[in-house]
């Protein structure tokens, strides 16, 4: 089954919006990523997190490791159209998954027409 | 050089056929990944070489067969394949002292099996 859930499944960005996206898990987490993929290409790490409550930004991107390690969030602040792509978050949870990442399936970001 | 490469860019091959995906990273990165990647899923592992020797095998059929020659360079030779094996295969690589953490992708081999 899914061990991270990501929502929303997909969404629809107007130029200008702030966009917001989570990644929850029952499990805990020692390492929280996110990553965007465009169409054709492999995915680019946006930023990883590694302590409970870090937040971190990287340009107009935030993302927050969850207090409780178990949720991560990524928000978009004046989006762009060079936003649209698919954006996946992923963990490693060592005492579960060993050294694998798992990932979410993913948040499709398109644009409002 | 601060990238991921993967050759090649596309790949078309019969059933019968025996090729392999190349990539490479000169970043000194210890850890190397293989991924297999449906349309609009995420990536799913297949392969981990650390310090050059396979350390995780996600239960891959014996088609794929992995290969590191050095700290350098990731193969995956490919042989038999069935036409459900179609994707795009990713390489990453990965730190010295962030392994299996923060991982760089390449840009992928799409691989149409006939």
């Amino acid at each position: 089954g899914q061990q991270l859930n990501q929502s929303p499944q997909s969404m629809f960005i107007q130029e200008g919006e702030d966009v917001s996206m989570n990644c929850t898990s029952s499990s805990i987490f020692n390492t929280w990523l996110w990553y965007k993929q465009d169409p054709g290409e492999g995915p680019v790490l946006l930023i990883a997190l590694y302590k409970a409550g870090e937040l971190t930004s990287n340009g107009r991107l935030t993302a927050q490791f969850g207090t409780t390690r178990k949720d991560s969030f990524l928000n978009i602040s004046a989006s762009i159209p060079s936003d649209v792509g698919i954006y996946f978050c992923a963990g490693r949870a060592y005492m579960e998954y060993g050294n694998k990442l798992v990932f979410g399936a993913g948040t499709i970001l398109r644009v409002k027409s | 050089d601060t990238e991921v490469t993967q050759t090649p860019k596309h790949l078309v091959m019969g059933m019968t056929n025996k090729k392999s995906l190349k990539c490479e990273q000169h970043m000194g990165h210890r850890a190397m990944y293989w991924y297999k990647q449906k349309a609009k899923k995420p990536p799913e592992l297949m392969f981990v070489y650390s310090y050059e020797k396979l350390s995780i095998n996600e239960s891959v059929p014996s088609r794929f067969s992995p290969e590191c020659p050095n700290s350098s360079l990731l193969n995956l030779h490919l042989h038999a394949l069935q036409p459900e094996d179609s994707a795009l295969y990713l390489c990453a690589s990965s730190r010295r002292d962030r392994l299996y953490n923060e991982q760089f992708f390449g840009p992928g081999t799409r691989l149409t099996v006939l």
